[in-house]
């Protein structure tokens, strides 16, 4: 099974600013098959990148995928007040399993 | 609209069944795979279990193996998962969510609020 690793835990900083969210995978995984979500406390996730890199409808362009392999990353070019929460990558690999990372929490400074 | 209502949650004891459901509404029903997603309090989410538009492919998380089966009924746009021999590990916000395509897909497009299932005696 394929384990994706989310750094950092939590990021702290504030609007305005630009977030970089890693997820690593300890197997290389297929850039169609990498995922991102975002959650807010009490809220159903939401999908904001699939394929590593494609903006998921309605999600603004201040979100930006990429990466391939092992390593992929989630940016927030300018983060607004709406976009602190907890983003989780996500997988899909063989045997029809899917894995989530851990989560980091975007937290304001 | 994609709307997707979970219902069915509740309080049980271990080693109990439970059945969830799923309504879907706001897109085509039988043209999408559908999965069960749950999130134990306070932690991150783990897949259970995923179905194809017509059934023919389904796949489960090795830690709900055995005990859960997915199923839908396409004539009434709903999505269930019969979860037997509980354990107090399976207590979760369990949602419900839509896949792209309509094989079991590479992500989760939209997502239902979830329903509540507690594991205890």
């Amino acid at each position: 099974e394929i384990v994706l690793t989310q750094s950092p835990g939590t990021l702290s900083l504030s609007p305005g600013e630009r977030a970089t969210l890693s997820c690593r995978a300890s197997q290389s995984v297929s850039s169609s098959y990498l995922a991102w979500y975002q959650q807010k406390p009490g809220q159903a996730p939401r999908l904001l990148i699939y394929g590593a890199s494609s903006r998921a409808t309605g999600i603004p362009d201040r979100f930006s995928g990429s990466g391939s392999g092992t390593d992929f990353t989630l940016t927030i070019s300018r983060l607004e007040p709406e976009d602190f929460a907890v983003y989780y990558c996500q997988q899909y690999g063989s045997s029809q399993r899917y894995t989530f990372g851990q989560g980091t929490k975007l937290e304001i400074k | 609209e994609v709307q997707l209502v979970e219902s069915g949650g509740g309080l049980v004891q271990p080693g109990r069944s439970l059945r969830l459901s799923c309504a879907a509404s706001g897109f085509t029903f039988d043209d999408y795979a559908m999965h069960w997603v749950r999130q134990a309090p306070g932690k991150g989410l783990e897949w259970v279990s995923g179905i194809s538009w017509n059934s023919g492919s389904i796949g489960y998380a090795d830690s709900v193996k055995g005990r859960f089966t997915i199923s839908r009924d396409n004539a009434k746009n709903s999505l269930y998962l019969q979860m037997n021999s509980l354990r107090a590990e399976d207590t979760a916000l369990y949602y419900c969510a839509k896949a792209g395509e309509q094989w079991l897909g590479e992500f989760f497009d939209y997502w239902g609020q979830g329903t509540l299932v507690t594991v205890s005696s």
